[in-house]
């Protein structure tokens, strides 16, 4: 059974680094690809980004200019780095697992299908 | 802001049909398939619909998905008490150029 466990510090000051890694077990990391999403406190569901094995990235634009997503495939485990966090930046981020592909016809499938707990960030000084 | 928009809320009785919308563009839900997740209080979302109607393995067969030009729907039949959570569909975004969620519908069982 796959399983996602996110973990990182719980308080980051503004203007600093959030980094966040999430641990993948009971899967191979080199297949599917990972996935981050946050969810600020009361408010809806944002994608953040993906990953895959190979080091393909892609990012929410709103955030591209401050989102970095790693992989270590020897670890089996992937992470997050937000850079010059602000208040805003509070939420309970996830990380997940995803299935994404192109059709012939360019209609393209994502949907994440094994989600980790969360955790809860908090940015403040 | 969501390029996707839901009700906010939506109820309905034990056993009674609830059916909740979302609507899109042609960059997105016209474009690209739909998933449906579903937030119970307190727990990460849990896939429920994906490719527009299927459902992953476990899911019951009350929880079914619809979709028609730029809108999609998620219908509840057989509404029950655990069945009271958020709801938020989501679609691969073209013109954005990333996965977008819905506002979110939050189900109440009276």
């Amino acid at each position: 059974q796959v399983h996602l466990q996110e973990s990182g510090p719980g308080l980051v000051k503004p203007s600093e680094t959030l980094s966040l890694t999430c641990a993948v077990s009971g899967d191979s990391i080199r297949t599917y690809y990972w996935s981050w999403i946050r969810q600020s406190p009361g408010r809806g569901l944002e994608w953040i980004g993906y990953i895959f094995y190979s080091g393909t990235t892609n990012y929410n634009p709103s955030l591209k200019s401050r989102v970095t997503i790693s992989i270590d495939t020897s670890k089996n485990q992937f992470s997050l780095k937000l850079t010059s966090v602000t208040a805003a930046d509070t939420a309970v981020y996830y990380c997940a697992r995803a299935v994404h592909s192109v059709d012939t016809d360019l209609t393209v499938y994502y949907h994440m299908g094994v989600w980790g707990k969360g955790t809860t960030v908090t940015v403040s000084s | 802001q969501s390029v996707l928009t839901q009700p906010p809320s939506a109820s309905g009785t034990p056993g009674q049909r609830v059916t909740i919308s979302c609507s899109g563009s042609s960059s997105n839900i016209g474009s690209n398939t739909v998933s449906w997740y579903q937030q119970l209080p307190g727990t990460a979302p849990k896939l429920l619909i994906y490719n527009d109607n299927q459902r992953p393995s476990g899911v019951p067969d009350r929880f079914s998905g619809s979709k028609s030009g730029t809108s999609a729907s998620l219908a509840i039949s057989g509404l029950q008490s655990e069945d009271a959570a958020d709801f938020y569909c989501a679609a691969w975004d073209d013109s954005l150029r990333g996965y977008v969620f819905g506002t979110g519908t939050k189900v109440t069982v009276l």
